[in-house]
C-alpha cells in the first residue's frame, strides 16, 4: 500500500510568520510531487509541483524535496489569513505524463492569526 | 473559459437506489478521475479512464462504476447505494502526455444516502 503521511494539525501560525507543511510518502520510487489548497467546503486547487531534489520557489510558497528521505513539504513566507486551508500533499508516481494516479494524503490544516 | 462541472451538487436518496452523478470537462482532456473525500480518509480514488472506452479501477471501487462514451464525460454510478456511501465527491481532469499533472478539480457533489 503506497502511502502518503501529513500530521492533521491544526497547524497554528501567526500572520507574517513562516508555515512549514510536511509531508512523507511510502513508495520510493515516486517522481513528482504536489501541494493542493482546499479551502472548507472548496475543491482541490494546484498551489505547486515539484519533481527535482531541492527547491522550487513561487511568489510566497516554496516546496522542498528530499528524495533520499523520502520527504517534501512546503513552505508559506509572510503567511495571512487567507492562507488557512487545508493543505494536500499527492504523490504521483511518474515524472511525466499527468495520466497516472495520484496518492493524497489527509491533508494538514493551517490556521493563520490575526 | 474551459471547466469542470459536476451535477448535482447535492443529493439525498435512499439505501438500495441507483444513483448516478455525473462530470462534464471542456478541456478536452484525455484523463478523468473521480474521488471520494472522508473525514480522516483524505482523497481516494474510486475510478478512472485515460480515454474513450478506458476505464479503471482505484482503490475503492467497489459499489461504484463508470463509463467513457467520449472525451468531455465520466459518469459515476452507485448500482445499489449504501450508507457508507455518504461522502463528498469529487472529479477531476488531466492533460495527457503534455501539460505538468495537474489535476484540475471540480466543484463536487454531497451525497447522502438514508
Amino acid at each position: 500500500q503506497k502511502e502518503v503521511e501529513q500530521n492533521s494539525g491544526p497547524l497554528s501560525v501567526p500572520e507574517g510568520a513562516i508555515a512549514s507543511l510536511n509531508c512523507t510518502y511510502s513508495d520510493r520510487g515516486s517522481q513528482s510531487f504536489f501541494w493542493y489548497r482546499q479551502y472548507s467546503g472548496k475543491s482541490p486547487e494546484l498551489i505547486m509541483f515539484i519533481y527535482s531534489n531541492g527547491d522550487k520557489e513561487d511568489g510566497r510558497f516554496t516546496a522542498q524535496l528530499n528524495k533520499a528521505s523520502q520527504y517534501v513539504s512546503l513552505l508559506i513566507r509572510d503567511s495571512q489569513p487567507s492562507d488557512s486551508a487545508t493543505y494536500l500533499c499527492a504523490v504521483n508516481p511518474e515524472l511525466t505524463g499527468g495520466g497516472n494516479k495520484l496518492t493524497f494524503g489527509t491533508g494538514t490544516q493551517l490556521k493563520v492569526e490575526l | 473559459d474551459a471547466e469542470i462541472t459536476q451535477s448535482p451538487r447535492h443529493k439525498i436518496t435512499e439505501t438500495g437506489r441507483q444513483v448516478t452523478l455525473a462530470c462534464h470537462q471542456t478541456w478536452n482532456h484525455n484523463n478523468m478521475f473521480w474521488y471520494r473525500q472522508d473525514l480522516g480518509h483524505g482523497l481516494r480514488l474510486i475510478h478512472y479512464s485515460y480515454g474513450v472506452h478506458d476505464t479503471n479501477k482505484g482503490e475503492v471501487s467497489d459499489g461504484y462504476s463508470v463509463s467513457r462514451s467520449n472525451t468531455e464525460d465520466l459518469p459515476l454510478t452507485l448500482e445499489s447505494a449504501a450508507s457508507s456511501q455518504t461522502s463528498v465527491y469529487f472529479c477531476a481532469s488531466s492533460e495527457y502526455p503534455s501539460g505538468e499533472n495537474e489535476q484540475f478539480f471540480g466543484p463536487g457533489t454531497r451525497l447522502t444516502v438514508l
